[in-house]
């Protein structure tokens, strides 16, 4: 078990630009989460896969922003036309489906600077 | 809707001093509770959980949690906070939808 990892840890991105994220969950795990971070709030949910469906998606999320778990493994979240307020701390998390109160499983997050 | 409130934004203790942080919920059912700790620039790390049974939990690091139904609670305690406590706490419940919602978070700093 080598935890959740996210990858970049940082990025710096110009307004406009097209920026995308990957996480690779703890490999037993079946349930995959985008939650995005403010500073000075709580993680913000975004979407999450059940294997390779999306089962749920905030409609607060903007149609800019596209999420995939193509394969059942890793998942990519992509953000189209960056806008400043997009700057954030965006964190995947995993759990294991059909465990009662199976938690989340969060990895270090993508800091996104949008200039 | 599913929410989590954390009335305290920030709270200082002293080491060595006792520390409660409160969360209280809003969930049509019996919830799934949790809290997590989260220091600068990481994400965030599962402290303990609560989804029946006895309402008095036990965590890591010292921490437990006691689950009062009849007041919406799940408020966070620990008898004597050492220095490394310094971080930031999250409550969240699992809602409906199965996607975990969390409060805003209380900043702890610890007083030397």
């Amino acid at each position: 078990d080598t935890g959740v990892s996210q990858d970049p840890r940082h990025k710096i991105t110009k307004r406009g630009q097209n920026v995308t994220f990957r996480c690779d969950p703890i490999s037993e795990h079946n349930r995959l989460y985008w939650y995005r971070q403010t500073l000075g709030q709580g993680p913000e949910f975004l979407t999450y896969f059940q294997n390779e469906a999306q089962l749920e998606k905030s409609r607060l999320l903007s149609d800019r922003f596209s999420a995939e778990r193509p394969k059942g493994s890793f998942s990519t979240l992509e953000i189209q036309r960056t806008e400043q307020g997009d700057s954030a701390m965006y964190l995947c998390a995993s759990s294991l489906a059909g465990t009662q109160g199976s938690p989340l499983h969060f990895g270090n997050g993508t800091r996104l600077t949008v200039t | 809707a599913q929410s989590v409130t954390q009335p305290d934004i920030h709270i200082t203790v002293s080491e060595g001093a006792s520390l409660e942080l409160r969360c209280n919920y809003s969930y049509g059912a019996t919830p799934y509770l949790f809290w997590y700790v989260q220091s600068p620039g990481q994400g965030l790390q599962l402290l303990l959980k609560y989804f029946s049974g006895d309402t008095l939990v036990q965590g890591i690091k010292g921490f437990e949690a006691e689950f009062k139904r009849s007041q919406s609670s799940f408020n966070l305690r620990k008898p004597s906070v050492h220095w490394s406590d310094a971080a930031e706490y999250f409550c969240a419940v699992v809602n409906y939808g199965q996607n975990f919602v969390f409060g805003p978070g209380t900043r702890l700093s610890v007083l030397p």
